[in-house]
């Protein structure tokens, strides 16, 4: 079986500061990772994934999360906020990366973002 | 289309009452879910169909809940006498190759 958990559901940083959102999983196979973004009242949106490449994953709008088998996290990070970067986040595992793997997710990092 | 279409966006369903939610897959994807992600939490996995095939339904959480998708490409998710615990948003996803494609969710209020 599958688990993500992502610590913290509320994560609150200023305009410019650095964005981390943290995620653990739980998997009994190699894992293929994502991070999904959520806007209010819209689907899921793919920012990046791992697949067994390299460990340090480059996602859209400048975030990025790193693998660390060790420690088995996937933490998402970028640089500097944006208020557009106000929503909420979620990290996911699948067993496979077919187009027929399911998707376990965690429950969710809401992020604000402070002028 | 272009992405994931489903219909309704919302709605509100009275306790007892049966609901018919509708996915629109991107042109071509093989695979298809179904979600159900309840408020503040994350999505969680109802059933999974290729093509036309429902190979995993392993999710579904009673047998008031059923899933088709019989030619192969739209896919409708019905719920049987809801109960209040049914108000969530379904999301439904398709993909091709490792990528899912979420669709803007059906938010169903179960009064």
């Amino acid at each position: 079986a599958q688990s993500v958990t992502q610590l913290g559901s509320h994560v609150s940083v200023s305009e410019g500061a650095l964005v981390l959102l943290r995620c653990n999983y739980s998997s009994s196979v190699p894992p293929y990772l994502f991070w999904y973004v959520q806007y209010p009242n819209q689907g899921l949106q793919l920012l990046l994934k791992y697949t067994s490449a390299a460990t340090l994953v480059k996602g859209i709008n400048g975030f990025e999360a790193e693998f660390k088998k060790s420690e088995t996290s996937f933490h998402l990070t970028k640089p500097s906020a944006h208020m557009s970067d106000a929503a909420e986040y979620f990290c996911a595992v699948s067993e496979g990366e077919t187009s027929g793997s399911r998707l376990t997710f965690g429950e969710g990092t809401q992020l604000t973002v402070n002028p | 289309g272009a992405g994931v279409s489903q219909s309704p966006r919302y709605k509100v369903a009275k306790r007892g009452q049966d609901v018919a939610l509708r996915c629109d897959p991107i042109s071509g994807h093989v695979s298809l879910f179904w979600y159900q992600q309840a408020l503040g939490q994350g999505p969680e996995f109802l059933t999974y169909f290729q093509n036309e095939a429902q190979l995993d339904k392993s999710g579904l959480p009673s047998d008031r809940f059923f899933a088709e998708r019989p030619e192969g490409s739209v896919s409708t998710l019905k719920i049987q006498r809801t109960q209040q615990e049914d108000s969530a948003v379904y999301l439904c996803a398709s993909s091709r190759w490792s990528e899912a494609f979420f669709g803007q969710g059906t938010r169903l209020t179960v009064v």
